[in-house]
């Protein structure tokens, strides 16, 4: 079983839709929970950043963290074309690597 | 303040060279950790540099190597390139070894 799992889509919405993206974890020791946002050919640009259990929303996107479940969403409200994107999850312990999910490609259909 | 910058965008080397990468850091921010990414992959971790030393490495062979240098800019020399080698080479900047990273565009390499 591999540290992240990430679906790696595509997963294709229409414009306007919630999106849910998704990992699974097996290291119950990560702390650090992130996602980035990955336009073909740019490097990840950072979205949510998290280090508890629970959700935290930044306008559009709500990171959601279940370390019971080791299980981490990202939601997208109101989701719009230029969200089109891959989206990657990573997670990591303090004073070692970050582990980073294959990324899930996502388009909004217009 | 500035973003992180990668220089060059696109390189193609021949199996056997010696490649080096360069990244310039956000500013402020004086850790820096490189990253592979293979097409459809997630980035892996190849190292980190905090202050100018290094302060963990991922699992890729010693022909890997890194320096950071006073001005928190740093480079990424890959020896012996291999066919494998291909892929996007991103860096990303921190502050005190802080997960929240700042990547940059990364660079594209081909070994052919």
């Amino acid at each position: 079983q591999k540290e992240v799992e990430q679906d790696p889509g595509p997963l294709s919405v229409p414009e306007g839709a919630i999106v849910s993206l998704n990992c699974t974890y097996s290291n119950s020791a990560f702390q650090y929970f992130m996602w980035y946002r990955q336009y073909s050919r740019k490097g990840p640009e950072l979205l949510m950043y998290t280090y508890s259990s629970g959700n935290k929303e930044d306008g559009r996107f709500t990171a959601q963290v279940d370390k019971s479940s080791k299980y981490i969403s990202l939601f997208i409200r109101d989701s719009q074309p230029s969200d089109s994107a891959t989206y990657l999850c990573a997670m990591g312990v303090r004073d070692d690597k970050i582990i980073f999910g294959k990324g899930t490609r996502l388009h909004i259909l217009p | 303040e500035t973003g992180v910058t990668q220089s060059p965008t696109h390189l193609i080397k021949t199996r056997g060279q010696q490649v080096t990468l360069r990244c310039s850091s956000q500013s402020g921010h004086n850790t820096v950790s490189w990253y592979q990414q293979a097409l459809g992959q997630g980035p892996q971790f190849i190292f980190q540099y905090y202050r100018e030393e290094e302060n963990g490495r991922g699992n890729f062979p010693p022909r890997f190597s890194g320096l950071q240098f006073p001005n928190y800019s740093s480079e990424l020399n890959v020896n012996a390139l291999e066919l494998d080698d291909s892929a996007l080479y991103l860096c990303a900047s921190s502050y005190d070894t802080s997960y929240e990273q700042y990547f940059g565009p990364g660079t594209r390499l081909t070994v052919t």
